[in-house]
Formats: C-alpha cells, sequence, structure tokens
C-alpha cells in the first residue's frame, strides 16, 4: 500500500512553454502533498506544500506565478511549470502525506528545458 | 535556524559495516527519518525514529539520541547495490521534513 504515482517520469520540452506534473496518491487519501526539486548532486529543496482546496504555501525563493500549484483532490496534486527555462532543469519529485508521520514520494519527474 | 548535518560521502568495503552520523538542531522534533536514495530515482523509507535507542531492520539499523540531537544509520553486510546516498531528515513541530543534505556512500569490492 502508499503508493503515489507521478506522471510524466520524464519530459523535455522547449523554452517558453510551459509543463504539467501530475502526482497521484493511489491508495490512500492525502490532504498535503509537498513538491520537492532536486539539482544533480544536491538534496531535496521543498517548494511548495499543496493542501487539498486551499492554496499551496511556498517557500522563499519559490515565485508561485511560475511554479502553479493545484490540489483539486484528495489523491491528486499538479505542478505546473510556466515559461520554462533551461534553469528550470531539474528533478521534481512529489510526496504524500498519509499521516503526520508518513510521507510517501513518487518516483520523480525529470525535466529537461531546451 | 534549523540545520541538519551529515558527511558529504563515505566509503565502505562490501561485506563490512559502515555507520553514518546525522546532528540535528531544529525547532521541534517529531521524528526523524533516514532515506535511500539511488542516482536518479525518488527516496525511499528506510526508517523512522521518534524515542531514543536503537531499532533494527534487517542489515540496516538506526539510533537516536534526542537529549544529543543525533542519530546514525548503521549498515551491516554491506552490499554493492548499497551504494546510495542516504538522507537523514527531522520532522519539526509543524510537521514539515527539514532533509539533511545527504550522504553519498561508495561501496567498494
Amino acid at each position: 500500500g502508499a503508493v503515489v504515482s507521478q506522471h510524466p517520469s520524464w519530459v523535455i520540452c522547449k523554452s517558453g512553454t510551459s509543463v504539467k506534473i501530475e502526482c497521484r496518491s493511489l491508495d490512500f487519501q492525502a490532504t498535503t502533498m509537498f513538491w520537492y526539486r532536486q539539482f544533480p548532486k544536491q538534496s531535496l529543496m521543498l517548494m511548495a506544500t499543496s493542501n487539498e482546496g486551499s492554496k499551496a504555501t511556498y517557500e522563499q525563493g519559490v515565485e508561485k506565478d511560475k511554479f502553479l500549484i493545484n490540489h483539486a483532490s484528495l489523491t491528486l496534486s499538479t505542478l505546473t511549470v510556466t515559461s520554462a527555462h533551461p534553469e528550470d532543469s531539474s528533478f521534481y519529485i512529489c510526496s504524500a502525506r498519509l499521516q503526520e508521520h508518513e510521507q510517501y514520494f513518487g518516483p520523480g519527474t525529470r525535466l529537461t528545458v531546451t | 535556524g534549523q540545520n541538519i548535518d551529515q558527511p558529504t560521502e563515505m566509503t565502505a568495503t562490501e561485506g563490512a559495516i559502515v555507520q553514518i552520523n546525522c546532528t540535528y538542531q531544529t525547532s521541534g522534533f517529531n521524528g526523524l527519518f533516514w532515506y535511500q536514495q539511488h542516482a536518479g530515482e525518488a527516496p525511499t523509507f528506510l526508517s523512522y525514529n521518534v524515542l531514543d535507542g536503537l531499532e533494527e531492520k534487517g542489515r540496516f539499523s538506526s539510533f537516536l539520541s534526542r537529549s544529543k540531537g543525533y542519530s546514525y544509520l548503521l549498515l551491516k553486510e554491506l552490499q554493492m547495490k548499497d551504494s546510495a546516498s542516504y538522507l537523514c531528515a527531522v520532522l519539526d513541530s509543524n510537521y514539515q521534513l527539514i532533509w539533511g543534505a545527504g550522504t553519498k556512500l561508495i561501496i567498494k569490492p
């Protein structure tokens, strides 16, 4: 149990376009999901906390107008990278909270912006 | 501020034992996690400690001392597949995970 999926697993897009990444909790409901970004050889960096039915809470330095988060249901959160640029190329990972100390990660989405 | 420290890189020999340390200073404490992350993959859960002491799970054990703000992950009978990054993370008073930078473990034959 406690499986989280992400789609797509990898995507290549052109600079200036937008990309949507989906995060789904497959066998549990998650009121809270988290979006992380990880650059090569660096640790996870929390971008935002997504709460079902309300606005996401963004970490300092993360542009909310560039990284749009929608958590419209208890099993789905989406991250849209708008007007992507090469510096947005990264590994994006979501996680879903089952209980306060239980958090499960999706497999990640590798975004390459050319 | 909140801070989690762990060594950047460690090297060990196949079949041996290695201990990866983690020290933390956080606003509140609701548990400490260890995750394993292979290159290009998402982290996978290894252990969760909220009380002091040693938790053993197969070849992996995790220890916590809340008074010292200290934890370690002990890996026994090392296998080549254990080569990965090991991430220490603390759940703070707001139930947010605070992440360490990770320890890259290199296993040599």
